[in-house]
Parts: structure tokens; sequence; C-alpha cells
């Protein structure tokens, strides 16, 4: 099973502030690595597939980069309503796994 | 627009059963592959199963294998989930979702209770 570890844990940032936020693999996923958005109450949203694409409908503040092991989302300038928890999600390999998550919460 | 409705969940006993549905619209439903996730109160998201367009690749995490059970039917647009010989630990929002990790299309998710 490949083991998705995100760091920080926490990140406590003020708006208009850039948020990076790490996920490592414990073995090479190639790019099958997704971001996800979560808010309380509701349900993952996709921000990133394959490491780099953003998927529709989402603003160029977010950017993915990586590949192999290491990956990372960017969030350029936060806006009040970036403030959630952030999910990587590897396809590489059955298992699917995800990170532990990262939440970015207002400093 | 791509729905997909998830529905069946509900408060069941440790031992017990319960069959969770998805209906999809919106799209060709027999074009895509399709999983279960789950999330425990409180809790990141852990992948549960997939299942292949045509039914005839399925994938489980390892503590739901055998206890579990992905099926389909393109007729209906529909996505099941068998759970069986369900445990603590098995209570959880359960979402489905198409074509996870390259696509954006979630259901809003049904609670399943596993409590005596």
């Amino acid at each position: 099973e490949i083991v998705l570890t995100q760091s920080p844990a926490t990140l406590s940032l003020s708006p208009g502030e850039r948020a990076t936020l790490s996920c490592r693999a414990s073995q090479s996923v190639s790019s099958y690595l997704a971001w996800y958005q979560q808010k309380p109450g509701q349900a993952p949203r996709l921000l990133i597939y394959d490491a780099s694409n953003r998927a529709t409908g989402i603003p160029a503040r977010f950017s993915g980069s990586g590949s192999g092991a290491d990956f990372t989302l960017t969030i350029s300038s936060l806006e009040p309503e970036d403030f959630a928890v952030y999910y990587c999600l590897q396809r590489t390999n059955w298992p699917l796994t995800f990170g532990g998550g990262t939440k970015v919460e207002i400093k | 627009e791509v729905q997909l409705v998830e529905s069946g969940g509900g408060l069941v006993q440790p031992g017990g059963s319960l069959r969770l549905s998805c209906t999809a619209s919106g799209f060709i439903f027999s074009s895509y592959w399709m999983s279960w996730v789950r999330q425990a109160p409180g809790k990141g998201l852990e992948w549960v199963a997939n299942i292949k367009q045509d039914g005839s690749d399925r994938y489980y995490v390892d503590s739901v294998k055998g206890r579990f059970t992905i099926s389909r039917d393109n007729a209906k647009n529909s996505l099941y989930l068998q759970m069986n010989s369900l445990r603590a630990d098995d209570t959880a929002v359960y979402y489905c979702a198409r074509a996870i990790g390259t696509e954006a299309y979630w259901g809003q998710g049904t609670l399943v209770t596993v409590s005596s």
C-alpha cells in the first residue's frame, strides 16, 4: 500500500498570504496524484489532477507541482473561501490512498 | 448536469447489513469507473471500492474485503455497495464518485451509523 504523508497537519495563515502544502508518497506514484479541498459538511472538491492539471472551474491561484514521490499544492494568495482541509490522493496502485489532510486555518 | 445521489444509509446494529445505492444522471453511466469513498466522523477520507465500467473488475480496501461488495446496474444508472458484517468502525459518511482522481463528480453522501 502506498502511504501518503501530508505536511504540515495545520497551516495558520492570513488572507492574501501564500500557502504551500506538501504530499509525500512512500513510493513513486508517477504523476497520478490529485488534490481535493473539503469544507465542513460538504463533499470533497477536486482541485488538481495528475499532479499539475487544474480541474474545470478551479481558480488560477491554485497550482500543483511534483512527480514521483514529492508533490506540492500552492495557493498563491489565500481568499477567505480557501480556508478548508486539503487532501491528496494517489491512483497509481490499488488500494487507492488518501493523505491524512492539511487544515488551512485563519491566523 | 451530472448528478450523483446516494441513499440507503441509516442506523444498523453491529453484525448487520445495509445496501447503499447511488443513482447517476446527466452522463453516460456505463462509460465510467465508479467509486465509493467514506469519511468517519471528524476523520479523513478513505477510499473503499472501485468498479470498472462493465463490472468486470472490482477493487477494495483491505478492511472491507470479504464484507462489502460493490456492484452496478448500467441499465438503471445505479451503483451499489452491499455492506455485511458491519462494525462500529464502518460508521461514516459514504460518498459515491465518478472516475475518482481525475474528475470532479461526487455525491453529497449518506451516513451509516453502526451502533447497538
